[in-house]
């Protein structure tokens, strides 16, 4: 069946720092990636997607390429910001379907 | 943007009562919520998915008679957890997508969660 697996954490980084987080998926076909964020007492608010082979999605200076390949969607930032704090999840949709799979979370603290 | 947003935030009860839930999208009509459930340190697992005015689709596993879904209108569903037990504690979060067609996308828009403590 369909699944996410990304990167446990917790992760933390000094400010300024690289970020990668890494996702891998197991899907049939060609689903559509996305990465969520949630801040402290909010809901999860989507981040980036990717709907095919080689897209970049980017926000807020992440990004994540969809590779088939690898079947990854690796999320990078250059230069993390205290306010990045955040859980940070990976998903999948299948095509022609509404609903998420997503992966356990990654927790990211930033350190000024 | 869209807002969606879920009612108590938090709730804890006794075991054997029902807690009903709501979620509610803001500023845009949802033809579909999904409701999930997040353990500890777990992913989001979807329970069920819902239609206005049509019967919610279950995921398997998850029994429809204890976990009763309610979209009666396109910026209303309720959850509810009948006869409840320590078992059923978690945090539960709703989602909902925007109509298609209107300018809107398919893009879900999440609820901050209930956590649901069973005593």
């Amino acid at each position: 069946g369909d699944s996410v697996t990304q990167m446990e954490g917790p992760v933390t980084l000094s400010e300024e720092a690289f970020l990668t987080i890494n996702c891998t998926y197991t899907a049939t076909g060609y689903p559509s990636l996305f990465w969520y964020v949630q801040y402290p007492g909010e809901g999860l608010q989507l981040l980036l997607k990717a709907t095919k082979a080689d897209d970049k999605g980017s926000n807020k200076g992440f990004e994540a390429t969809y590779r088939k390949e690898t079947t990854s969607f690796h999320l990078e930032k250059g230069s993390v910001q205290v306010s990045d704090s955040a859980v940070y999840f990976c998903a999948l949709r299948r095509t022609g379907a509404n609903n998420l799979f997503f992966g356990t979370g990654t927790r990211l603290t930033v350190i000024p | 943007g869209a807002v969606v947003s879920q009612h108590p935030s938090w709730v804890i009860c006794k075991s054997g009562t029902s807690v009903k839930i709501e979620c509610r999208s803001l500023d845009f009509q949802a033809t579909t919520m999904f409701w999930y459930r997040q353990f500890p340190k777990q992913s989001l697992m979807l329970m069920a998915t819902s239609n206005e005015g049509s019967k919610a689709t279950y995921e398997q596993g998850v029994e429809k008679d204890k976990f009763l879904i309610n979209h009666a209108s396109l910026t209303l569903s309720t959850l509810t957890v009948t006869s409840a037990h320590p078992e059923d504690s978690s945090f539960y979060i709703c989602s909902a997508s925007e109509i298609a067609g209107q300018g809107g996308t398919d893009t879900q828009y999440f609820g901050p969660g209930t956590r649901l403590t069973v005593l």
